[in-house]
């Protein structure tokens, strides 16, 4: 079956640089959600589309932004990167909200 | 402010025994989710319990739920090594996102 697509897997970027991570959901899935992970730390929930409209905002710093696209995948844009944006971020996908949330593989980010 | 509370926050069993992880939550909720993480990959669904719901099971797994006391266990039975992994517990309300409690991290020893 298909999982949740990210990309790309580890990414390695200097400070004050932008970064965009990428999320291609579970097809015909109409939910997605951002969620970011530091070291040690349990997933803190960032931001939601549902049918391409932001649907929820969690803790997502204002130098991040995202949107879904029109064939439903989904980009994080991450700008003037710091030092402690380095984490995990996760983006996971469900059928509706309030069911199941399948989580993709994780983008590993890396502020020098 | 956080949801879960997973308990313990670290368990070591051996092979072959059970191993029970506890989480607590604050408000009322849709459902209760359980996701598994190995180190630095992603998160793992395990199984989803709804507010109206009290047990379920899948496998060697086992959840409770009870409304009344807002908590959840999940029962990993004859665990392996392959079971070490950090255990979240994720929460439901309404339509926001899952709040994810700290988790717990077991290690199945051989």
């Amino acid at each position: 079956a298909a999982g949740v697509i990210q990309s790309p897997r580890h990414l390695i970027k200097e400070k004050r640089e932008t970064a965009t991570l990428k999320c291609y959901p579970i097809p015909r899935h109409d939910t997605v959600y951002w969620y970011q992970q530091g070291p040690g730390q349990d997933p803190q929930f960032l931001i939601s589309f549902y049918e391409k409209m932001q649907s929820d905002k969690g803790s997502i710093p204002d130098r991040f932004s995202a949107q879904q696209f029109s064939d439903y995948h989904s980009e994080l844009n991450m700008s003037s990167l710091e030092l402690g944006d380095s984490a995990l971020y996760f983006c996971a996908s469900s059928l509706r909200a309030q069911e199941t949330q399948y989580f993709g593989p994780g983008t590993r980010l890396l502020v020098l | 402010s956080q949801q879960g509370e997973e308990d313990p926050q670290a368990l070591s069993i051996q092979e072959g025994e059970n191993a029970t992880m506890n989480c607590s939550y604050k408000t009322s909720i849709n459902n209760l989710q359980w996701y598994r993480q190995n180190s630095g990959r992603g998160l793992v669904h395990l199984i989803l319990i709804r507010s109206n719901e009290r047990e379920k099971h899948s496998g060697r797994l086992r959840v409770t739920l009870d409304t009344s006391k807002k908590s959840s266990s999940l029962l990993i039975t004859a665990s392996r090594a392959a079971d070490t992994a950090s255990y979240f517990c994720a929460t439901i309300s309404g339509n926001t996102p899952l709040v994810f409690g700290k988790g717990t991290r077991l290690s199945v020893i051989a």
